[in-house]
This record gives C-alpha cells, structure tokens and sequence, in this order.
C-alpha cells in the first residue's frame, strides 16, 4: 500500500511571503498527486492535484511540483494571505490493493498579518 | 450538482451506546469512502465501498464498527458500542474513479462522553 509522509507539521509566515509544502510517498506506482485545503470546522477541499505525466502545475498563487525519481512532491503557495490559513493536506493512491486516497498527516499554516 | 451530506453534523453520545452516522454520495459516484480525523491528526482512511460492495475496510479500527451501503446509494457507519477513543471527525467523500476526484461530505463530530 501507500505511505505519505508530510512535512512541516505547522507552518507560519508573514503575509506576503511564500509557503512551501512537502510530501514524500512510497508507492512508485502512484500516478495522481491532490493536495486539499481544511479550514476550521469546514469540509477538506481540493485545491489542486497534479498528475505523474508532469512536472509541474500552476493555478494562480498555487504551484504543485513533481518528482517522481524521488517520490516526493510539494505545494508552493505565494503571495500569502490570511485566507490562506488552514490544514494543508496531501494525499496519493496506490496503484495496488487499496485504491482510496492516503493522507499526510496535515500541516496547519498560518499567515501572520 | 448537490454535494455530499452527511448526517448529523453533530453527536454526542455516552460510552456504550450506539451511534449511526449516514452519507449521501453524490448522485452517480459509485465510490464511497469513509474517513476520520482524531484530535487534529491525519485524515485516517476506514473503508472504501464500489457501489455497493466493499472494496477495502483494512481500515476499519475493529469489529465495533459496520458500514453498508444500501443498493449502492446512501452509506451508514455505525459504531456499537461506543468506546472514547472513538471520538472524531468522520467524513464520507464520494468519486467517480477510484483514488482520485474526491468530494468530501461536511463532516460528522462524534463525541463520546
């Protein structure tokens, strides 16, 4: 199965400045990257997703970056806001046996004002 | 398009009793998953249903817990009986395609008492 593991745990900055997210997973197989977004007390929602045919994805202040040689992957948020604050997740599938996504375990930014 | 529901937003029940939570996929999904989150930790995946059939529950914590998925529409989990350590945030998300284009439902907050 696969095993996704997240980094940092928690993340602050001044707005304005950048974040960067990272992720490492273990399944070489994996072909589909998500990242979603959870603010407090509300559902997790995708925000971008990026798939191993490409390096790199860019949806305005939002940028998911690939490798797939090392297995690992990162969300890059600039520019940031206050509305950026929230519990950023990524997550993979496996290729084999279970096919639901897996889960890093969060990292709560918080964009200092 | 409607989202996913989840019903109830919230519960609170005592230790020993049992509780059923219920999810309304999104129409046409015939993926259903179950998930929870603990104390702010990771979206921990429980069971996977295609249609109406399970496709993984290697994440099922243990024999208290049962999910089904009636006709291969609306999903219940029901937890009996309820220890502590069950408490969380169970959400339902629903795709198209196994692993990847996930909708999550609003969340049930479960807390045992």
């Amino acid at each position: 199965g696969e095993n996704v593991e997240q980094h940092p745990s928690t993340l602050s900055v001044q707005e304005g400045d950048s974040a960067v997210i990272k992720c490492t997973y273990s399944d070489s197989a994996s072909n589909y990257f998500p990242w979603y977004k959870q603010e407090l007390g509300k559902r997790p929602q995708l925000i971008i997703d990026i798939r191993s045919n490409v390096g790199e994805k860019k949806d305005q202040r939002i940028a998911v970056t690939l490798n797939k040689t090392a297995k690992h992957f990162s969300l890059h948020i600039t520019e940031t806001q206050p509305e950026d604050s929230a519990v950023y997740f990524c997550a993979a599938p496996s290729r084999t046996g279970r096919r639901a996504l897996t889960f890093g375990s969060g990292t709560r930014l918080q964009v200092q004002p | 398009e409607a989202g996913v529901t989840q019903f109830p937003s919230h519960s609170v029940i005592e230790k020993g009793q049992t509780v059923t939570l219920r999810c309304d996929p999104i129409s046409g999904h015939d993926n259903l998953y179950w998930y929870r989150r603990v104390m702010g930790k990771e979206i921990k995946f429980l069971l996977h249903f295609v249609k109406e059939s399970k496709q993984d529950e290697s994440g099922m914590p243990n024999n208290r817990f049962l999910a089904e998925r009636t006709g291969g529409t609306y999903s219940t989990l029901k937890v009996q009986p309820a220890e502590l350590e069950d408490s969380g945030v169970y959400f339902c998300a629903s795709s198209q395609v196994a692993g990847s284009g996930y909708t999550f439902g609003s969340g049930t907050r479960l807390t045992v008492v």
